[in-house]
């Protein structure tokens, strides 16, 4: 079956400009994150839907990010007003479920560049 | 807080050798899980191995092999008869608890390894 497939593979964008990045996770999976991943750096954790529990935000940087996940599946992060340091891969991840057991898979992700 | 470890910014190894990725963590649980993923430039995450701690046996799969020591908070990743192909950035993440209550992956660094003819 299909993987995870984040859309667009890459975004450039001007400071200021507000950006949308999408991901769609595999079919059948209730568990959805989001993480980015800055130059020299390792993965950090944004955001987590499962199932149509309220999202857990903890991770979020601050309040110009925010994701929604439409009818269980497809994801969309939304970064207003970018700056410079938002530059960064963004990597979605679904999962069967929410325990520990549940392998995270990954998608592709999208390099997001501000100038 | 729970941390992971990756002292090796960039490896090398020779085709057909073995090479061993070090990672360390902190945690205050007692039981969770390890995971190594491995990023070629393709960006695709790929899990390749994971350990559960309550399990003290290691893990393998294929080539790939685990040094588990949970008292020393130690969780190494043993690539045997490497291969071009493995030539990718590697992760030693761990699974834990946000502060919203649910799971995520915690990352290390990564590693950068190279596989030369």
């Amino acid at each position: 079956g299909a993987g995870v497939s984040q859309s667009p593979s890459n975004k450039v964008t001007e400071k200021g400009k507000d950006v949308e990045l999408r991901c769609d996770p595999i079919s059948g999976h209730t568990a959805l994150y989001w993480y980015r991943q800055s130059l020299g750096q390792g993965l950090e954790f944004l955001i987590y839907f499962q199932g149509n529990s309220a999202p857990d935000k903890s991770g979020l940087p601050s309040d110009r990010f925010s994701a929604e996940r439409t009818g269980g599946s497809v994801s969309t992060l939304t970064i207003q007003r970018t700056q410079q340091e938002d530059s960064a891969v963004y990597l979605c991840a679904s999962s069967k479920g929410a325990r520990r057991t549940d392998t995270q898979y990954f998608g592709p992700g999208t390099r997001l560049t501000v100038l | 807080a729970q941390t992971v470890t990756q002292s090796q910014p960039e490896m090398s190894v020779q085709e057909a050798e073995t090479v061993t990725l070090s990672c360390t963590y902190d945690t205050s649980e007692n039981n969770y899980y390890l995971f190594w993923y491995k990023q070629p430039p393709s960006r695709q995450m790929i899990l390749v191995i994971r350990q559960e701690a309550y399990k003290q046996q290691n893990a393998t799969e294929n080539r790939f092999s685990v040094n588990f020591q949970k008292a020393a908070k130690s969780f190494s990743l043993k690539i045997s008869d490497s291969q071009l192909g493995d030539t990718a950035m590697y992760f030693c993440a761990f699974m834990t608890r946000t502060q919203g209550g649910s799971e995520k992956l915690v990352f290390g660094k990564g590693t950068k390894l190279t596989v030369n003819p």
